[in-house]
């Protein structure tokens, strides 16, 4: 059973850059045949894609956020990371981690999530 | 790019079918049988429930089903139940460009 499990700070200075990070168990991520994509969602709002990623490292970010979105591999530690540069408060909100196989092309596996708050 | 269009609300009776759609455009629904489903609970994240149009993963109940015409899918839910009662969210790939939209989300309520 694969197991996806968000961590980072729940509180992040506004103008400051948010790391967060997703454990993947039951799975490698560095295994072909899956991408890897961090989603979130705003408090009462909707989803919003961020950036996905391949055990090749070929990155993908949503184009309104690409100047500030940075995703990237660990395969020694089996996890993957997002980091946000230049947050304000529109950047609040539940981030999710998400494995997505090339098969299905749909989100099969999901965090828990981790509610990040921009607040100074 | 905008994000696909569902309605706000859907409410039905248990028993009853209902239908969300999800509008999109040439560029994203129309071009692609890539939309997929998600069924989320209060403080839950999203559940896969349909994938590349109108198939289900292992465990989804054949209560939900999908499907697409031009630039617009649906997901209809037969036999509603009050555990059926969630947010609902449409998904498609739209191209190397914009990559992956979501739609705004529909709420279901049983009545």
């Amino acid at each position: 059973q694969v197991q996806l499990q968000e961590s980072g700070p729940g509180l992040v200075m506004p103008s400051q850059t948010m790391s967060l990070f997703c454990a993947v168990s039951g799975g490698s991520i560095g295994s072909s045949g899956y991408s890897w994509s961090w989603i979130r969602q705003s408090p009462g709002k909707g989803l919003e894609w961020l950036a996905y990623i391949y055990h090749t490292r070929s990155s993908y970010y949503n184009p309104s956020l690409r100047s500030r979105l940075s995703i990237s591999l660990d395969t020694s530690k089996n996890r993957f990371s997002l980091n946000l540069t230049s947050v304000t408060a529109a950047d609040t909100a539940i981030y999710y981690c998400a494995r997505r196989p090339t098969v299905t092309t749909a989100l099969d596996y999901w965090g828990q999530g981790i509610l990040v708050t921009v607040s100074s | 790019q905008s994000a696909l269009t569902q309605p706000a609300s859907v409410s039905g009776s248990p028993g009853q079918s209902i239908t969300i759609s999800c509008s999109g455009t040439s560029s994203d629904i129309g071009s692609y049988d890539l939309v997929s489903w998600y069924q989320q609970f209060p403080g839950k994240p999203p559940q896969l429930i349909i994938y590349q149009v109108n198939k289900r993963p292992s465990g989804i109940s054949d209560r939900f089903s999908g499907s697409k015409s031009g630039y617009t899918a649906s997901l209809t839910i037969s036999g509603l139940q009050a555990g059926d009662e969630a947010d609902f969210y449409c998904s498609s790939y739209a191209g190397s460009g914009t990559h992956w939209l979501f739609g705004g989300g529909t709420e279901l309520t049983v009545l």
